[in-house]
């Protein structure tokens, strides 16, 4: 069964700060990772998308790369901001058999202090 | 346009009452999905629609029913709830069961 571990489970930051979260799983034949960002009361939004090809993915200040064989993701965050204070959420999808479900880790709180 | 809308945003139903969420995307996606979110807990899936037939159901109880009229819009069902029901519903999409996950905003539901 897969398992995705999310470290830290929170970390507090100041503003301008680079920083890093953590994603780790243990089957490592997945189809896809996907990394979210969740408001608190809100939906997910989409962040970055890795096919199990590909080794980066990068979007603005965002930057995330997989390690399929190691079971590491990496999300990279760039002078950082208080907006970007939200959970976020890493999610590997795997193929055929388990009909490509997705499965969370249990979120890492951001948190960006001004 | 990678929206997908939710209503109602807040619902508040009795134990024996009827009620349905709505989920709709004009993206062209032909997966969508059903997941159940309790506070400070990842979303746990409970449906998935591909071409609109239902391709997995994650042993969800019966007093949640799913529908897929046509390929934009998705229904959930709600009827004799328990108020361990009461959590953030979220619908999502994909172009296909191995494409990228886009979620709408939820709905939360409080079952009294």
């Amino acid at each position: 069964k897969q398992e995705v571990t999310q470290i830290p489970a929170a970390l507090s930051v100041p503003e301008g700060e680079n920083l890093v979260l953590n994603c780790s799983f243990t089957d490592s034949a997945i189809y896809n990772l996907q990394w979210f960002r969740q408001d608190p009361g809100k939906g997910l939004t989409s962040l970055l998308l890795i096919q199990s090809s590909q080794r980066e993915q990068t979007s603005g200040r965002l930057n995330a790369s997989l390690d399929k064989s190691s079971g590491r993701s990496t999300l990279y965050i760039a002078a950082s901001q208080p907006g970007d204070s939200a959970t976020y959420l890493c999610a590997v999808k795997l193929g055929g058999g388990s009909n490509y479900k997705l499965t969370f880790g249990k979120g890492t709180l951001l948190t960006v202090n001004p | 346009d990678t929206e997908v809308t939710q209503t109602p945003k807040h619902l508040v139903m009795g134990m024996t009452n009827k009620k349905s969420l709505k989920c709709e995307q004009h993206m062209g996606h032909r997966a969508m999905y059903w997941y159940k979110q309790k506070a400070k807990k990842p979303p746990e899936l409970m449906f998935v629609y591909s071409y609109e037939k239902l391709s997995i159901n994650e042993s969800v109880p019966s007093r949640f029913s799913p529908e897929c009229p046509n390929s934009s819009l998705l229904n959930l069902h709600l009827h004799a709830l328990q108020p361990e029901d009461s959590a953030l519903y979220l619908c999502a999409s994909s172009q296909g069961l191995v494409g990228e996950q886009f979620f709408g905003p939820g709905t939360r539901l409080t079952v009294l």
